[in-house]
């Protein structure tokens, strides 16, 4: 039984770059979160798809964030242009079902520079 | 979203028994109380919810009290594994969408040896 795996688990970038992460949710999960955790904060919730479609989106989502999880399975979160204050752990998470227990990945730390 | 309030820190010996408290008291009637927590560099990791009965599984037990305005999770004999950031979080199943998970700063649990 595989659970939600992340990649890449840490990446240093300079202010300005853009960066891609990617989320493999457990296999048959049609739900997939995203959430980012500053640190000694809680996760804070970013945006969610219910198979490939993107049904709600966060005001923490700039313009600069983009999600995508095409043909319901793997996901990916892109930050163009990133800054400092993107430095976060970047988590995802999948469930069955609307309700039912969510299973996060180990993060993607992200320290931008 | 209905407001968890928490301790901030606790510690615990070693194989003894832990509870760790939260507040609730704007509840509503159909808001579950889940818990979740976090080890250090690992993403969240679901404990256990319930709604008004007391629930126990492998991991914990959970004791709600009667008015439903607070909750105390209960961990039977606590070993060092269990250090970690405990998230108390309602959900509100009667509003269908109502994905998100919205966690507050935790308890920070410190296991003595």
């Amino acid at each position: 039984d595989t659970g939600v795996s992340q990649n890449p688990r840490h990446k240093i970038t300079k202010r300005g770059q853009n960066v891609t992460f990617r989320c493999d949710p457990i296999s048959e999960h049609n739900r997939l979160y995203w959430y980012r955790q500053t640190l000694g904060q809680g996760p804070e919730f970013l945006t969610y798809f219910q198979n490939e479609a993107q049904l709600e989106k966060s005001r923490l989502l700039s313009d600069r964030f983009s999600a995508e999880r095409p043909k319901g399975s793997f996901s990916t979160l892109e930050i163009q242009r990133t800054e400092q204050g993107d430095s976060a752990m970047y988590l995802c998470a999948s469930s069955l079902e609307f309700g039912e227990t969510q299973y996060f990945g180990p993060g993607t730390r992200l320290l931008v520079l | 979203d209905a407001k968890t309030t928490q301790p901030n820190s606790m510690e615990s010996n070693e194989e003894e028994p832990v509870h760790l408290p939260c507040n609730h008291s704007t509840i509503s009637g159909t808001d579950y109380i889940h818990w979740y927590r976090q080890l250090p560099s690992q993403g969240p990791e679901y404990v256990i919810h319930g709604l008004t009965s007391n629930v126990n599984n492998r991991m914990a037990s959970l004791a709600i009290a009667e008015d439903r305005k607070s909750s105390t999770l209960i961990l039977h004999r606590a070993t060092l594994r269990d250090a970690a950031v405990y998230y108390c979080i309602l959900r509100d199943a009667a509003l269908f969408g109502n994905e998100k998970l919205t966690f507050g700063t935790g308890t920070r649990l410190t296991i003595i040896p």
